[in-house]
């Protein structure tokens, strides 16, 4: 079935800092991949999508690319702020429309 | 333009009561998922459903828990004689379209706790 794996945290950077988190993804056909966002005591928020190969979703200065020749689906920020910790979900819909979840990376930024 | 309201946000409930989540989708949304989530883990799927209809139900438990998703009102998730074991965040969404490529709306959650 499909899956998605994405690197454990915490994460902890200081400001200003470059972000990566990895994401690589097992589906069946061609998903859609997503990164959402939660914030403490909040509900999950898209960050971004893409929803074809080489398609680039950015949004808030974070950027990921679909990469499908490695499955992976990587989340990057050049300049990290105070206000992006938070724990990061990678997530693909296949072709039943169920949205499947990573485990989440929580990200600490350190001012 | 009000996005996915859930209610309650926090519940409280002993082992062996019942307990009700209710979920409103944003306007013009017909498709609602549940999600559990669990400390510290990702969320897990349980349950999709259109107006009067369950599409897919893959992700419940077979007893004690199920979904509805009525003409009129918002959509149920009812978990009859709660354990320790259910307690979690469980979140709705919401889309108007069983579109893979939308990305769906989350509301804010209710967290469930048994004593």
């Amino acid at each position: 079935g499909n899956s998605v794996t994405q690197m454990e945290g915490p994460v902890t950077l200081s400001e200003e800092a470059f972000l990566t988190i990895n994401c690589t993804y097992t589906a069946t056909g061609y998903p859609s991949l997503f990164w959402y966002v939660q914030y403490p005591g909040e509900g999950l928020q898209l960050l971004l999508k893409a929803t074809k190969a080489d398609d680039k979703g950015s949004n808030k200065g974070f950027e990921a690319t679909y990469r499908k020749e490695t499955t992976s689906f990587h989340l990057e920020k050049g300049s990290v702020q105070v206000s992006d910790s938070a724990v990061y979900f990678c997530a693909l819909t296949g072709r039943d429309d169920k949205i499947i979840f990573g485990k989440g990376t929580r990200l600490h930024i350190l001012p | 333009n009000a996005g996915v309201m859930q209610n309650p946000r926090h519940l409280v409930r002993r082992r062996g009561q019942e307990a009700r989540l209710r979920c409103s989708p944003m306007k013009g949304h017909s498709h609602v998922y549940w999600y559990r989530q669990l400390p510290e883990e990702g969320l897990k799927f349980m349950v999709y459903l259109q107006k009067e209809n369950i599409i897919d139900e893959s992700g419940m438990p077979k007893e004690r828990f199920s979904a509805e998703f009525p003409k009129e009102g918002p959509s149920i998730l009812r978990i009859q004689q709660v354990v320790r074991g259910d307690s979690a965040a469980y979140f709705c969404a919401s889309s108007p379209l069983a579109s893979r490529e939308v990305g769906y709306t989350f509301g804010s959650g209710t967290r469930l706790t048994v004593v």
